[in-house]
């Protein structure tokens, strides 16, 4: 199982970013999904899940209405399209795999806000 | 709103036992969701233990996870330098629908 996040970087505040998750090793289109962030010095913080068919969406509140969690399944990839981005979104952001618990992690890639 | 409170650091010397608690007001809705999560610094974390008290392939039998009412607690026995790590729970809530983190435990071995 492997999990490779992608698409991070330094944004301006208000500005867009869009991460990805590419999987492999297994059945992609099986599982369940999530992205994870952690601030700097700081603990995990969930942002969002997606159903294995992308049929049932969460998020967490401090993202309701910015971000937006998608998944191609014919392409084993996992994505989060995040819109008017804050300083406080600054964070590593995981893409895990998720089945009543986190058993796959990413390496995590870092999304900086900052003018 | 939710919340996972666990100690902010817990410690012990070499060989000795350690625990961390995590206690909280999820809304569980009577199903084992319960896991922990060990992190070393500029790693991903890893999963340790699921539904409470299951541990993972590969994962060595000095962790263990047992949950009682809304408290939980991640034992480590015979502890080792290589277990200095942040640890994590995590619940899904039913009411909320969304995870929820406590807000990790440092193990530090003297």
């Amino acid at each position: 199982v492997q999990l490779v996040e992608s698409g991070g970087g330094l944004v301006k505040p208000g500005r867009s970013l869009r991460l990805s998750c590419a999987a492999s090793g297994f059945s992609f289109s099986d599982f369940h999904m999530s992205w994870i962030r952690q601030a700097s010095g700081k603990g995990l913080e969930w942002v969002s899940f997606i159903s294995s068919a992308g049929t049932t969406i969460h998020y967490a509140d401090s993202v309701k209405g910015r971000f937006t969690i998608s998944r191609d399944n014919a392409k084993n990839s996992l994505y989060l399209q995040m819109n008017s981005l804050r300083d406080d979104d600054t964070a590593v952001y995981y893409c895990a795999r998720d089945q009543e618990n986190f058993d796959y992690w990413g390496q995590g890639t870092l999304v900086t806000v900052s003018s | 709103q939710s919340v996972l409170t666990q100690p902010p650091s817990v410690s012990a010397a070499p060989g000795q036992r350690v625990t961390i608690s995590c206690s909280g007001s999820a809304s569980t809705d009577g199903r084992n969701y319960l896991s922990w999560y060990q992190q070393f610094p500029g790693t991903a974390p890893k999963l340790l233990i699921y539904a409470n008290n299951k541990r993972p392939s590969g994962i060595p039998d000095r962790f263990s996870g047992s949950k009682s009412g809304t408290s939980a607690t991640l034992g480590i026995t015979g502890l080792q330098t290589g277990d200095e790590a942040d640890y994590y729970c995590a619940t899904w809530d039913y009411s909320l629908n969304s995870w929820v983190f406590g807000g990790g435990t440092k193990v530090t071995v003297l």
